[in-house]
């Protein structure tokens, strides 16, 4: 069964610093990726996705991510926060039976919180 | 831009009541979904729709109905609220064609059931 694992419920950095938000998938085939953030009392906005093109796949608001299929990794980095970079993070895979659907799972959450 | 709108960001409301959550978007979009979310457990399924009146179950659907009349619109009612049913509600759509890839959500709705 498909499933989503991030590592972190709650990251803390300065701002200047790199963020890194892990993500761990589980996949018989080869999947979908996705990162979304959510900020304060807002919905989900996309950041970026993978889908079988190249592996590393750059966001917006200076955010990329590596597909690793060897470590079945999709991790999140920014090179240097930023005190609106402060918002929860969800990392999210398709279902393999989404072909029509585009049914989604998503991972738990990263709260990024980002000190002056 | 695709535009998913929820009828309230607000709502209060007492247990054993009736409750609709409303959503629509402006993108003619077959697929519509309904997602709870809670601190900790990310972003669960209720219930979805691929066309009007066609609806299927998600990973949580106990305590909850939905009604697809309309391609734009899809309700998510609770029919009798209780107050574990408190949480953030939040209302996605994707066309048909896209599948598989991201979906559109809206600003969620915060319920509150007293």
């Amino acid at each position: 069964a498909q499933s989503v694992t991030q590592l972190d419920s709650h990251v803390s950095v300065s701002e200047g610093t790199p963020v890194l938000l892990r993500c761990n998938y589980s996949s018989s085939y080869s999947p979908s990726l996705f990162w979304y953030v959510q900020h304060p009392n807002k919905g989900l906005q996309l950041l970026l996705k993978y889908t079988s093109a190249a592996t590393l796949v750059k966001g917006i608001n200076g955010f990329e991510a590596e597909f690793k299929k060897s470590e079945t990794s999709f991790h999140l980095t920014k090179p240097s926060a930023h005190m609106s970079d402060a918002a929860e993070y969800f990392c999210v895979v398709s279902d393999p039976g989404s072909s029509n659907t585009g049914k989604l799972i998503f991972g738990q959450g990263t709260t990024l919180q980002v000190k002056p | 831009d695709v535009k998913v709108t929820q009828s309230s960001r607000y709502l209060v409301k007492r247990t054993g009541e009736k409750v609709f959550l409303e959503c629509v978007q402006d993108m003619d979009h077959e697929n519509m979904f309904w997602y709870r979310q809670d601190p900790g457990l990310g972003l669960r399924l209720i219930y979805f729709s691929y066309d009007v009146k066609m609806k299927e179950k998600g990973d949580i659907p106990e305590g909850y109905s939905v009604s697809r009349e309309k391609k734009e619109r899809f309700s998510l009612i609770l029919e009798s609220a209780s107050t574990n049913q408190t949480s953030m509600y939040l209302c996605a759509s994707i066309s048909r064609r896209l599948a598989g890839l991201e979906q559109f959500f809206g600003p969620g709705t915060r319920l509150t059931v007293l």
